[in-house]
């Protein structure tokens, strides 16, 4: 069965530059989530798309940005990267809203993209 | 606020034994629940989840969960451990009022000979 695709799987990217990170989420998947997460931390919430609208917001950087696009994916542009923004990122997608069909209460996730900024 | 709080950064058990990585959360509304898996350098994989119903969730590789709402637990339990289930254990909810997941912090499991 097909999965959520993130590409590109590693990144190495220096301070101040900036990157760009696809979401492929599973097909017919309407909801995209995007998600932190730092060396030895939990995953934390970015942001989300519904219908190709933000339907959530996290702890995104202002330097931070998405969107959700007419096939449905999605991609995070980062700029002014800092050694900080060095974590897995992970993108997950759903069919509906997480919470509006307890049928449809599963995200999949990718195997995330891993972002090196030295 | 909702808060999902595990237990034990990390939990050693013999192949084997009986695994218990334990969560509790608080939540103002009865959450929807979840236990992922991530293995090293994968991503995270639904292991159960509990949304209404039944309080105890079979998940997969022998994985089970029990929602005690008294208790506001959902600890994560398996009859005998086994090297393969040597991973990373996240414990998540949300309310069904957004969105987002809220995970905990997260708990290291070693299967030992």
């Amino acid at each position: 069965a097909a999965g959520v695709i993130q590409s590109p799987r590693h990144l190495i990217k220096e301070k101040r530059e900036t990157a760009t990170l696809k979401c492929y989420p599973i097909p017919r998947h309407d909801t995209v989530y995007w998600y932190q997460q730092g060396p030895g931390q939990d995953p934390q919430f970015l942001i989300s798309f519904y219908e190709k609208m933000q339907s959530d917001k996290g702890s995104i950087p202002d330097r931070f940005s998405a969107q959700q696009f007419s096939d449905y994916h999605s991609e995070l542009n980062m700029s002014s990267l800092e050694l900080g923004d060095s974590a897995l990122y992970f993108c997950a997608s759903s069919l509906g809203r997480h919470w509006a069909d307890e049928t449809n209460t599963e995200a999949f996730f990718g195997q995330g993209t891993r972002l090196t900024v030295v | 606020a909702q808060s999902v709080t595990q237990l034990g950064s990390h939990v050693s058990v013999s192949e084997g034994a009986l695994v218990l990585l334990r969560c509790n959360y608080s939540s103002s509304v009865p959450p929807y629940l979840f236990w992922y898996v991530q293995y090293p350098n994968q991503g995270l994989q639904l292991l159960l989840k509990y949304t209404t119903g039944a309080t105890l969730v079979k998940g997969i590789n022998g994985f089970e969960a029990e929602f005690k709402k008294s208790e506001t637990s959902f600890h994560l339990t398996k009859p005998s451990a086994h090297m393969s289930d040597a991973a990373e254990y996240f414990c998540a909810a949300h309310t069904g009022t957004a969105s987002k997941l809220t995970f905990g912090t997260g708990t290291r499991l070693q299967v030992t000979l």
